[in-house]
């Protein structure tokens, strides 16, 4: 089982609305974790970087939050625009030896 | 800065055929992975190297060669390409400083 779960598997929204990923984590220990954007035909592009102290993290229209004690974090996307059409992967990593463990992603389509 | 580069963008093998993928970063990174992608699935780990001369196995490294004899430079090797390694594969660089990785653009495998 993949130590990083994300939801929903898929999403489309319409232009302007904004929409939540979700990512549940088993990972630990837990040192940090990443949210990255990955467009079609392209590689990932991070988004934001959160440790354990931190609980809310902003990029622009993108919000990150983490709750560490029960081991979630979402993805808050404002306004949703044609370009946020991608896929969003969350990545948690091990506290003792940073090793990095990937979500399958949710991909979120926005639709005019 | 180019930051990632990846070739080629596609390639086709047969079953047994050997084949080198390429990737070069020119920010001067230390580190240096190589990951594949495959649906419904997070990247795993295949090599990383944490510096020239210093290659390390990561979760799925049966199948692939790496080596790193310089900062810039860390191709892949297929030695005897299979069906089962069909997938994308992408090619990734941090610096210590750095809190996230920079991903090459990746390049698509098939293996008939």
């Amino acid at each position: 089982k993949n130590q990083v779960e994300q939801s929903p598997q898929s999403l489309i929204i319409l232009e302007g609305k904004n929409c939540t990923l979700q990512c549940n984590y088993t990972v630990s220990p837990f040192s940090n974790l990443r949210w990255y954007k990955q467009d079609t035909g392209r590689g990932p592009v991070s988004l934001t970087i959160m440790t354990f102290s931190e609980n809310t993290k902003s990029n622009g229209r993108y919000t990150a939050t983490l709750d560490a004690d029960t081991k979630q974090s979402s993805l808050h996307i404002t306004a949703s625009q044609l370009s946020d059409s991608a896929s969003y992967i969350c990545v948690v990593s091990e506290g003792d030896n940073n090793d990095m463990r990937f979500g399958a992603g949710t991909r979120l389509t926005v639709k005019p | 800065n180019a930051g990632v580069t990846q070739t080629p963008k596609f390639q086709v093998l047969k079953t047994g055929q050997s084949m080198t993928l390429q990737c070069a970063q020119d920010m001067n990174h230390e580190y240096m992975s190589w990951y594949r992608q495959d649906p419904g699935m997070g990247l795993r780990l295949i090599h990383y190297s944490v510096g020239a001369g210093i290659t390390d196995q990561g979760e799925v490294p049966n199948g692939y060669n790496v080596s790193r004899s310089t900062t810039e430079d860390f191709p892949l090797r297929l030695l005897s390409a299979a069906p089962s390694q069909t997938s994308v594969y992408f090619c990734a660089s941090s610096s210590p400083s750095s809190e996230k990785l920079f991903f090459g653009s990746g390049t698509q495998l098939s293996v008939l």
